[in-house]
C-alpha cells in the first residue's frame, strides 16, 4: 500500500530563518503531490500541487516545493519564514488509478515560529 | 473557490449514540469526501459520496458504522454509529472543485469527542 512519510512531526525556528520540510512517498506509478496547511484554529488550505511539467512548484505565502522523481520526494521549502506561518503542514499523495480525491496525507509537521 | 460549512464544528457524546455531521457547500460539486484525523493522527478517508449514487467506503470503514447521505450536488451527511471512545476525531468534509485538477476544498471539521 502506499505510504506517505513526514520526516519531522515538530520544527521550531526563528523568524527569517529558511524552512525545509521533508515529504516522501511509496507508489511507483504516476501521482499528483500537494502540500496543505492548517493554522491554528482554521481549516486546511491548499499551499501548492504537483501534477506536471516544471518539478520546482511554486505556491502562495512564498513557499515552493521540488517533486524528485527519483527519490519520490517533494519536498516544501521557505527561504524566509515568518511568524505567521506557524501552522501544521501536510504532504498528500494521489496516486493516479485511484479515485479522484483520495488524498493519503502524511502525519503532518506542527511548525512553530519564533519571533 | 468553494465554501464549506460544516456542523456541528464539535461535541461531545455518550457512548452508544449516534451523530450524524453535515456538509454544505456554496456551490454544486460532483465528488464530497469524508475524511477522519484521529489524534495524533494524519487525515484517512473514509469514504466518497456523489449524488445519486450509493458511497463509495475505503477499507476498514462500512456503511453500518458510517452511514453518508449525499441528496444533493450541494450538500451531505455522515453519521458516527454507535459510538465508542475510538470515535473521537476531527471528521472533515472534502468537495473536489475542477474535476481532474486537483482543487480540494477542506471544511473546518467536526471534532468529535466520545465519552
Amino acid at each position: 500500500a502506499q505510504s506517505v512519510s513526514q520526516h519531522n512531526h515538530h520544527v521550531i525556528l526563528s523568524e527569517a530563518a529558511s524552512l525545509e520540510l521533508g515529504c516522501n512517498y511509496s507508489y511507483g506509478g504516476t501521482v499528483n503531490l500537494f502540500w496543505y496547511v492548517q493554522y491554528p484554529g482554521q481549516h486546511l488550505q491548499l499551499l501548492l500541487k504537483y501534477f506536471s511539467g516544471d518539478p520546482l512548484v511554486k505556491g502562495i505565502k512564498g513557499f515552493e516545493a521540488e517533486f524528485i522523481k527519483s527519490k519520490f520526494s517533494f519536498n516544501l521549502r521557505k527561504p524566509s519564514v515568518q511568524w505567521s506561518d506557524t501552522a501544521e503542514y501536510f504532504c498528500a499523495v494521489n496516486a493516479l488509478g485511484d479515485s479522484w480525491g483520495k488524498l493519503q496525507f502524511g502525519a503532518g509537521t506542527q511548525v512553530v515560529v519564533t519571533p | 473557490s468553494a465554501v464549506i460549512s460544516q456542523k456541528p464544528s464539535r461535541d461531545i457524546c455518550q457512548r452508544g449514540t449516534s451523530l450524524t455531521i453535515q456538509c454544505q457547500v456554496d456551490s454544486q460539486v460532483t465528488m464530497m469526501f469524508w475524511y477522519r484525523q484521529q489524534p495524533g493522527q494524519s487525515l484517512t478517508l473514509i469514504a466518497t459520496a456523489n449524488q445519486g449514487s450509493e458511497a463509495t467506503y475505503e477499507s476498514g470503514f462500512v456503511i453500518d458504522k458510517f452511514p453518508i447521505s449525499r441528496p444533493n450536488l450541494t450538500f451531505s451527511t455522515l453519521t458516527v454509529s454507535n459510538m465508542s471512545p475510538e470515535d473521537s476525531s476531527i471528521y472533515l468534509c472534502s468537495v473536489e472543485e475542477d474535476r481532474g485538477l486537483g482543487s480540494y476544498t477542506f471544511g473546518s471539521g467536526t471534532r468529535l469527542t466520545v465519552v
